[in-house]
């Protein structure tokens, strides 16, 4: 079993929907959890960071991190076709100090 | 700043030559990590050096793989010799490593198909 499980879609949304993305872990000592954000023929980049438990809001994203059920979430508001993309989880912590673990990645078609 | 700088960015080669991928990461970073992607596998790490020392290396497949960070700036992974399963895009990323944060830049990749 991987430490981390995240379905690999693709999710496929109107202009306009929330998408919603989650990613499961095994791993209790996990203390950072980020999404990345990757698109077509790109690098990962950094679309937000959770230390702990809690929500954080940037704009249209927010990250929820619920380690008691060791869930994590990315919700989008008013997706854009522009947010057509892959999005990873990553977590650290624990013996992973100083690397991450990803998911598989989702891929998000935003349709016009 | 330029970001992470991989090259070169398309690699086409056949199989049993030998294949080497560079890196520069950004400057005052001081871990530096080697991904490789492929469509079954994910993301997987491949190996991580912190201040220019390989910390972790467990994910790399075999010996016909090595990586070498020589300075701060500078690093390399080389394939020695490929075959067409290592067909994959190969991603460095770097991070400035400061007690238990750490945020990693990717670079765009370089795309390595084995014929």
């Amino acid at each position: 079993q991987k430490e981390v499980e995240q379905d690999p879609g693709p999710l496929s949304v109107p202009e306009g929907a929330i998408v919603s993305l989650n990613c499961t872990y095994s791993n209790s000592a996990f203390q950072y959890f980020m999404w990345y954000r990757q698109y077509s023929r790109k690098g990962p980049e950094l679309l937000m960071y959770t230390y702990s438990s809690g929500n954080k809001e940037d704009g249209r994203f927010t990250a929820q991190v619920d380690k008691s059920s060791k869930y994590i979430s990315l919700f989008i508001r008013d997706s854009q076709p522009s947010d057509s993309a892959t999005y990873l989880c990553a977590m650290s912590g624990g013996d992973s100090w100083g690397k991450l673990q990803f998911g598989a990645g989702t891929q998000v078609v935003v349709t016009p | 700043d330029a970001g992470v700088i991989q090259s070169p960015r398309h690699e086409v080669t056949e199989m049993g030559q030998e294949v080497t991928l560079r890196c520069k990461p950004i400057s005052g970073h001081n871990s530096l990590f080697w991904y490789r992607q492929t469509m079954m596998r994910g993301l997987e790490l491949l190996i991580y050096f912190n201040n220019n020392v390989p910390i972790d290396d467990s994910g790399m497949p075999e010996d016909r793989f090595s990586a070498k960070m020589p300075n701060a700036s500078f690093s390399t992974l080389k394939i020695q010799p490929s075959e067409p399963r290592d067909s994959a895009v190969y991603f460095c990323a770097s991070s400035y490593l400061a007690g238990v944060q750490e945020t990693q830049y990717f670079g765009p990749g370089t795309r390595l198909l084995v014929l």
